[in-house]
């Protein structure tokens, strides 16, 4: 299996630009979690779908944020407008939840410059 | 609410040294805990992961780490650091429906030749 692919790795854009960084599941699995890393703050989590349905969301910072996942194999994270303070490194993970002990595998990530 | 803390933020050993990274926790129930590796610029790669049974867990690379209940802790260890291991170590619990893994802030390691 080829992991968890993240596109694009890399992202630079300008403020007001929509952003839309994209997330390939592992084979079978069937939850989807998206985290951003920032020097500040670590590694937060920002959304968790199980069975492509978002279960949480309060990690999402605010309304200009939005994901998706049209399939079970796939999903999105939208920002829109973009601002520099969202400059970070965005991973997504993937797990099959079948009990609680389950691990996550995560994407390389995708790094985000908002100039 | 979970949460996790890395008490050393960077730490530098010499190659060929023994390390131990510091991890403890705060969860109300039997954790599952993990430690995670972040080389530059890369994602996070898993390193190795508790859920029950013994203690004393082993991983990649040649690391270990220990459940101490008593301490709410889960140290990482490995007998001889090699100049590869400079990384980001990242210790996580989660939660025991498995949806929320929380992790820590994270200990940059170097080594020195």
């Amino acid at each position: 299996d080829a992991g968890v692919i993240q596109s694009p790795r890399h992202e630079v854009t300008e403020m007001g630009q929509e952003v839309t960084l994209r997330c390939k599941l592992i084979s079978g699995h069937n939850s989807l979690f998206w985290y951003r890393q920032t020097m500040m703050r670590g590694l937060e989590l920002l959304i968790y779908f199980n069975n492509n349905v978002p279960i949480d969301d309060s990690g999402m910072p605010e309304d200009r944020f939005s994901a998706k996942m049209p399939n079970a194999s796939f999903s999105t994270l939208k920002i829109q407008p973009s601002e520099p303070r969202d400059s970070a490194v965005y991973f997504c993970a993937s797990s099959l939840v079948a009990t609680g002990a389950n691990v996550l595998t995560f994407g390389a990530g995708s790094r985000l410059t908002v100039l | 609410a979970q949460s996790v803390t890395q008490p050393d933020i960077h730490i530098t050993v010499s190659e060929g040294a023994s390390l131990e990274l510091r991890c403890n926790y705060s969860y109300g129930a039997t954790p599952y805990l993990f430690w995670y590796v972040q080389s530059p610029g890369q994602g996070l790669q898993l390193l190795l992961k508790y859920f029950s049974g013994d203690t004393l867990v082993q991983g990649i690379k040649g690391f270990e780490a220990e459940f101490k209940r008593s301490q709410s802790s889960f140290n990482l260890r490995k007998p001889s650091v090699h100049w590869s291991d400079a990384a980001e170590y990242f210790c996580a619990v989660l939660n025991n429906a498995g949806n929320m893994l929380t992790f820590g802030g994270g200990t940059r390691l170097m080594v020195k030749p």
